[in-house]
């Protein structure tokens, strides 16, 4: 089963707004990270959070870890039509920190 | 380009066959991590090796097993393949110790379809 749950599922937005998108887990966690694959391709690493972090930032892209509420976000900024893609969360669950474990992604749409 | 390689990029095979699939990893990185990523899904891990050592398994039954050899390249081998197994086949590539991970750089996927 994902440990990991990304709402929205899709998201549809117009070029220039931002975007935001939600990840849940269920275990505590060493880290999370967020990952983009666009249509059936390999993922492209974005942003690693580490557990005692709360916010981390990489040019357009904001994340936030809340291990209280088991939940991370991820925010792109002045979104481009390239950022059309599927988004994941990733996380190393603690108590198996050799496995990775995916959200089941949300799909993005950036309209021209 | 993550400097992770795969081979080859699609297959066709029939139920009930063996394939193999390759990998090699990005230069200096120790561990190898294979994913199984079924349509509109996201990626299930199938297992890690570590220095030539299996390092962890996902849910995954026998029929699912691996190599890594001492360049590090690895090899994922899946017989009496079942049509669902059809499906992109990740690799992942990084420098870990079996503790905490650092960042995965994934190849471009071999694209298996069973018929």
């Amino acid at each position: 089963s994902q440990q990991g749950e990304e709402d929205p599922q899709a998201l549809s937005i117009q070029e220039g707004e931002n975007a935001t998108m939600n990840c849940s887990y269920k275990t505590s966690i060493n880290n999370l990270q967020w990952y983009r694959q666009n249509s059936g391709r390999g993922l492209v690493h974005l942003i690693l959070i580490r557990s005692n972090e709360r916010e981390k930032h990489s040019g357009r892209l904001r994340v936030t870890l809340d291990t209280s509420k088991k939940s991370s976000s991820l925010l792109i900024t002045a979104s481009r039509a390239a950022d059309t893609a599927s988004y994941f969360c990733a996380t190393e669950p603690y108590s198996s920190a050799s496995k990775i474990i995916f959200g089941s992604g949300t799909r993005l749409s950036i309209r021209p | 380009e993550t400097g992770v390689t795969q081979s080859p990029t699609h297959l066709i095979k029939t139920r009930g066959q063996q394939v193999t699939l390759r990998c090699s990893s990005q230069s200096g990185h120790n561990t190898v991590s294979w994913y199984q990523q079924a349509l509109g899904q996201g990626p299930q891990f199938i297992f890690q090796y570590y220095r030539e050592e299996e390092n962890g398994r996902g849910n995954f039954p026998p029929r699912f097993s691996g190599l890594q050899f001492p360049n590090y390249s690895s090899e994922l081998n899946v017989n009496a393949l079942e049509l669902d197994d059809s499906a992109l086949y990740l690799c992942a590539s990084s420098l870990g110790q079996g503790a905490i991970q650092e960042t995965q750089y994934f190849g471009p996927g071999t694209r298996l379809l069973v018929l």
